[in-house]
């Protein structure tokens, strides 16, 4: 059964503590991105990795690090500098062509 | 950088109704994509074009990729309680290393 997992669907954590947002794809897809979904708001893009060992900033990345080790596997941490991390964290993979799809999301709350 | 001005915001419709919204741009995109998301989920791609004027149906979903390449359209016909959610429109231009721009997004409410 081919997807992207993301995991946990939900994530508290106090101010001041890195947090770890895991995404995996068994879809054999090269791209995968990181998104944040603020209410009323499109998706943002954070970071993104068109080959493992390699990735890209995207429009919002202060405040956030990813590393792409395994071409299966695209995890965000979310460090105590991003100022506003409380949102809904969507990851995508993409394959040759230019569709992407989506992983179910992680609702991060930090308080 | 490039925007996507999508239209409108919310509607709310009785069922039966058909619906239809837009994105539209001052940059010209190759690739149009329609998106639906419903709560606490990730969006679920439903349609994606690829050349101007492009007519792509999925059931009762129609989209269109404008002649103009500037713009597109997403007609549901006849919408059922489950059409509740929201619709992104994300494009894609030549140049743009893959990364797609979005549209902030249409919120469909049908009343049975």
């Amino acid at each position: 059964d081919g997807g992207i997992t993301q995991s946990p669907k939900y994530l508290f954590r106090k101010e001041g503590q890195n947090v770890t947002l895991s995404c995996e794809q068994n879809l054999n897809h090269d791209a995968m991105y990181w998104y944040r979904q603020d209410p009323g708001q499109g998706l943002r893009l954070i970071y993104y990795s068109q080959i493992v060992n390699d990735f890209q900033k995207g429009d919002i990345a202060e405040g956030y690090s990813v590393s792409r080790e395994k071409k299966e596997s695209f995890p965000l941490t979310v460090t105590s500098a991003q100022k506003n991390p409380t949102a809904f964290y969507l990851c995508a993979s993409r394959d040759y062509g230019h569709e992407q799809y989506f992983g179910p999301g992680t609702r991060l709350t930090v308080t | 950088g490039q925007q996507l001005n999508q239209s409108p915001q919310s509607m709310f419709i009785q069922e039966g109704e058909d619906v239809s919204m837009n994105c539209t741009s001052s940059s010209i995109f190759n690739t149009w994509l329609w998106y639906k998301q419903e709560p606490g989920e990730g969006p679920v791609l439903l349609i994606a074009l690829y050349k101007a004027g492009e007519l792509t149906s999925n059931g009762r979903l129609t989209a269109q990729f404008g002649i103009t390449r500037k713009d597109s359209f997403l007609n549901i016909s006849a919408s059922i309680p489950s059409d509740v959610g929201i619709y992104f429109c994300a494009g894609l231009s030549g140049g743009s290393n893959y990364k797609l721009t979005f549209g902030k997004g249409t919120l469909l409410t049908v009343n049975p």
